[in-house]
């Protein structure tokens, strides 16, 4: 149980393109979804906390109109890098957990290069 | 405020030798803690998670690990390594206990377990 789903896996593209990646909670509804980037060698820097139907809530230093985050509903979270640059590269991961006090469970991750 | 600090950012064990991760938190509440594992170019999966009740927690693949609160330690031990246990490992607190709330973890720097033939 508690599986987490993140697509895509990989993203390759040119710079100024703006790229969405999906979260989903595939077998639990998630009250909270969290947003996390990770560069090599390096532990997870948590970029946003997500809540189903409000607003989220951004790290200090993460740029909001950067990094679009959406929780539309319990299964699905979307994070939207707009107009990518080169220093955007690194790898997305996300996670979901059921409710307070509850593990994250964590998607595969997205490995985004921008060209 | 909570943070975490793993000693040691690479350990290299033999084959069939005991693991042993440290990990050291500061936690103004009383912290949740957390094990994970992640491979290569792929997400964190959890180990073992300690909240309260039983300091000494099993988790998954032969791993165990012993809340103290005593020396704000919580690390992580394999009697046996395989090499299947090459990967990185990250030791995280959550505030989920606090009157914030917000279920955050904080994760520390993570070490690298290598396991030698």
């Amino acid at each position: 149980g508690a599986v987490v789903s993140q697509h895509p896996s990989r993203v390759i593209c040119k710079s100024g393109t703006s790229v969405k990646i999906e979260c989903r909670s595939l077998d639990f509804q998630a009250t909270t979804m969290f947003w996390y980037r990770q560069f090599p060698k390096q532990s997870l820097m948590l970029m946003a906390t997500s809540n189903e139907g409000s607003k989220a809530t951004y790290e200090q230093g993460v740029e909001k109109d950067k990094f679009l985050i959406n929780h539309a509903s319990l299964t699905l979270s979307t994070l939207t890098v707009t107009s990518a640059h080169p220093e955007d590269s690194s790898f997305y991961i996300c996670s979901a957990v059921t409710g307070r006090g509850q593990p994250q469970h964590f998607g595969d991750g997205t490995r985004l290069s921008i060209l | 405020a909570q943070s975490v600090t793993q000693l040691g950012s690479h350990v290299s064990v033999s084959e069939g030798a005991l693991v042993l991760l440290r990990c050291n938190y500061s936690s103004s509440v009383p912290p949740y803690l957390f094990w994970y594992v992640q491979y290569p170019n792929q997400g964190l999966q959890l180990l073992l998670k300690y909240t309260t009740g039983a300091t000494l927690v099993k988790g998954i693949n032969g791993f165990e690990a012993e809340f103290k609160k005593s020396e704000t330690s919580f690390h992580l031990t394999k009697p046996s390594a395989h090499m299947s246990d090459a990967a990185e490992y990250f030791c995280a607190v959550s505030d989920a206990y606090g009157s914030s709330n917000t279920g955050k973890l904080i994760f520390g720097q993570g070490t690298t377990l290598q396991v030698k033939p």
